[in-house]
């Protein structure tokens, strides 16, 4: 079976740019979370979406946003980019999103962006 | 604010030796505990996940839970040189109308020497 699949793999842009990253879950996982990652250091919590429902939000600007589809496919949004936001998107997906959330996400490759 | 802290290493450890990482987290109502192995470039795989305390094994791998210290650990069995990575340990609290998602630490780079 495939893994959660992201796209695009490396992208590049200017500051003040805006981007759209794309997010598969693994079939039949009904939640995706965005995470960045910068180097040395460990994954922050951007979003979470299931079943179209954003579940939970980590402490970044409004400049970015997300949205789950009905297939549960997946868009991070970032407007008005910054040197700052060049990191690793990552993009995982769980089976459900409950209290606690004790289902375990499974990561896709990530996205390098970097920001000139 | 939810922190979860690991010795950044490096951590050098023999092949055939065990390797014990280390992590301590905030939040006392933390319910889920997960341990990540990443890859320099790649992205993180998951490798064991813990609920309750005690320890639970697989494989070479054991991670162990006391909530009571908010403590985890992993311990790496026969430690072999593709264990050498960045080992993440993450936690997940219950929603209370906040973030839902994974608190990271910043991981502790993992190396077997030969």
């Amino acid at each position: 079976d495939a893994g959660v699949t992201q796209s695009p793999t490396h992208l590049i842009k200017t500051r003040g740019q805006h981007v759209t990253l794309r997010c598969s879950p693994i079939s039949g996982h009904k939640s995706v979370s965005w995470y960045q990652q910068v180097l040395g250091q460990g994954p922050q919590f951007i979003f979470q979406y299931y079943e179209k429902e954003e579940r939970g939000r980590g402490n970044f600007p409004d400049r970015f946003s997300a949205r789950q589809f009905p297939n549960y496919s997946s868009e991070l949004n970032v407007n008005a980019l910054l040197l700052g936001d060049s990191a690793l998107y990552l993009c995982a997906s769980s089976l459900s999103a409950g209290p606690g959330g004790n289902q375990p996400q499974h990561f896709g490759d990530g996205t390098r962006l970097s920001i000139l | 604010q939810k922190e979860v802290e690991q010795n950044s290493g490096p951590l050098s450890v023999p092949e055939g030796a065990i390797a014990s990482l280390n992590c301590t987290y905030s939040d006392r109502v933390s319910q889920s505990f997960f341990w990540y192995r990443q890859y320099s470039g790649k992205s993180p795989e998951l490798i064991m996940s813990i609920y309750s305390n005690g320890d639970k094994e697989d494989g070479r791998f054991t991670a162990q839970l006391n909530k009571a210290s908010q403590y985890v650990s992993l311990l790496i069995r026969d430690s072999q040189p593709s264990d050498s990575a960045t080992y993440l340990c993450a936690v997940n609290a219950l929603s209370g109308g906040g973030a839902d998602g994974l608190t990271f630490g910043k991981g502790t780079h993992l190396i077997i020497q030969p």
